[in-house]
């Protein structure tokens, strides 16, 4: 049973840019939230998709952007770079189910760094 | 607001030792409270979880209790090995939607044999 897969692993950008990273969840889960883990600091939370929808966002610029497909993947977007957005970009994947809690299950990340 | 403070790293210890790292939160309603490891070059894994006061969570030797009157969550264990070594991460849910999770900075253990 395949975990929370992403890809890149590593990518290297330059300011101004724009960049796209890929989320492919646990098999069965089907919600998936994004965060940014900058250097020697905790994740911090950017969004959630369940249903192809944005269902919550953290304190970032629109230039974070993201979207859902109907097999449950994810793609994180950021435009027009800038060098404080370095940082791993860590994938979580669970199952919304009411009433019930699921843990999350986390993917190893996308390092980025922007140039 | 919603936010955790866990004590300053780097610990260091001899294998065998003593782990105490210390965490308090700040939220609102009834968070459920949590303790992640990060290995190197690996995603978080979840160490342990407590979903109300009074709770305490363990998992490979590791313990942490969730005390409501102190706000706090610390992580122990008595007797660590060389493979623990790793960053730790507490964290707590609001409670309201599972996956918007309030992260500490994050400890990193290093022990030695």
């Amino acid at each position: 049973d395949a975990g929370v897969t992403q890809s890149p692993t590593h990518l290297i950008k330059t300011r101004g840019q724009q960049v796209t990273l890929r989320c492919s969840p646990k098999s069965g889960h089907d919600t998936v939230s994004w965060y940014q883990q900058a250097l020697g600091q905790g994740p911090q939370f950017i969004f959630q998709y369940y249903e192809e929808e944005e269902r919550q966002r953290g304190n970032f610029p629109d230039r974070f952007s993201g979207h859902q497909f109907p097999n449950y993947s994810s793609e994180l977007n950021v435009n027009a770079l800038l060098l404080g957005d370095s940082a791993l970009y860590l994938c979580a994947s669970s199952l919304m189910t009411t009433g019930r809690r699921e843990k999350l299950f986390f993917g190893s990340g996308t390092q980025l760094s922007v140039l | 607001g919603n936010s955790v403070t866990q004590m300053e790293g780097p610990v260091t210890l001899s294998e065998e030792a003593f782990l105490t790292i210390n965490c308090t939160y700040t939220a609102t309603g009834y968070p459920s409270l949590f303790w992640y490891v990060q290995y190197p070059g690996e995603g978080l894994q979840l160490l342990l979880k407590a979903t109300k006061a009074d709770d305490k969570g363990s998992n490979k030797g590791f313990e942490a209790t969730y005390r409501k009157e102190t706000t706090s969550f610390h992580l122990e264990k008595g007797s660590v090995q060389v493979s623990d070594s790793a960053v730790y991460f507490c964290a707590l849910d609001r409670g309201s939607t599972l996956g918007r999770l309030y992260f500490g900075r994050g400890t990193q253990l290093t022990v030695w044999p």
